[in-house]
């Protein structure tokens, strides 16, 4: 069974320009998170979403980050018009189920710099 | 808004030995998780263990046991027999029963020294 797998691994843009960040949860899972990690710092939460529903967004910043979780294909954290605060790695977390004791499990992240 | 403390930025210990992590967090609930993640230097988040609130037995995995002190609101990770592969970054997390996110502390960076 695959893990979460996320692309790309790494990713370079320049202020301003856009960036797109997909993510595949493990076969069975239809719950995914979105963390950001900035450097020296853990895991802050962002946003949670469920096929077609986004659950909690409390973490999103109000403007530039949206997200989207389609029935069809990945999770996309969306950055638009990037600027260098955004330069981070970004976590992807699936569980199989809402709340309650399901582990997340983790893919490797994607780690963004704004030049 | 729970909150997750780690007061140790870093850590080192002498392979072999045994080392304890500390944390510590703020909730209303009373329903909850609580997890220790390792973060080794290929950013990979890895589960390490995890304790159920409702749970007075301390959670163990191998070398890898806590001490979960519900009234205190202390969840401390002991790493027993440390390897060179030990080191990495340790997060402490929390997690209610009845919402999906999860809350890190900032880490502990650990260095098993050979």
């Amino acid at each position: 069974n695959a893990g979460v797998m996320q692309n790309p691994r790494h990713l370079v843009r320049r202020r301003g320009q856009e960036a797109r960040l997909r993510c595949s949860p493990m076969k069975g899972h239809s719950h995914v998170y979105w963390y950001r990690q900035l450097p020296e710092e853990g895991l802050k939460f962002m946003v949670y979403l469920q096929k077609e529903n986004i659950i909690d967004e409390s973490g999103m910043p109000k403007e530039r980050f949206s997200a989207e979780f389609p029935k069809e294909g990945p999770s996309i954290l969306r950055i638009q018009q990037v600027v260098r605060g955004d330069s981070a790695a970004y976590f992807c977390a699936s569980s199989p189920g809402p709340f309650g004791a399901y582990e997340q499990y983790f893919g490797p992240g994607t780690r963004l710099t704004v030049t | 808004a729970q909150t997750v403390t780690q007061s140790q930025p870093e850590m080192s210990v002498q392979e072999a030995e045994t080392v304890t992590l500390s944390c510590t967090y703020d909730t209303s609930e009373n329903n909850y998780y609580l997890f220790w993640y390792k973060q080794p230097p290929s950013r990979q988040m890895i589960l390490v263990i995890r304790q159920e609130a409702y749970k007075q037995q301390n959670a163990t995995e191998n070398r890898f046991s806590v001490n979960f002190q519900k009234a205190a609101k202390s969840f401390s990770l002991k790493i027993s027999d440390s390897q060179l592969g030990d080191t990495a970054m340790y997060f402490c997390a929390f997690k209610n029963t009845n919402a999906g996110k999860s809350t890190f502390g900032d880490g502990t960076t650990l260095t098993v020294k050979p």
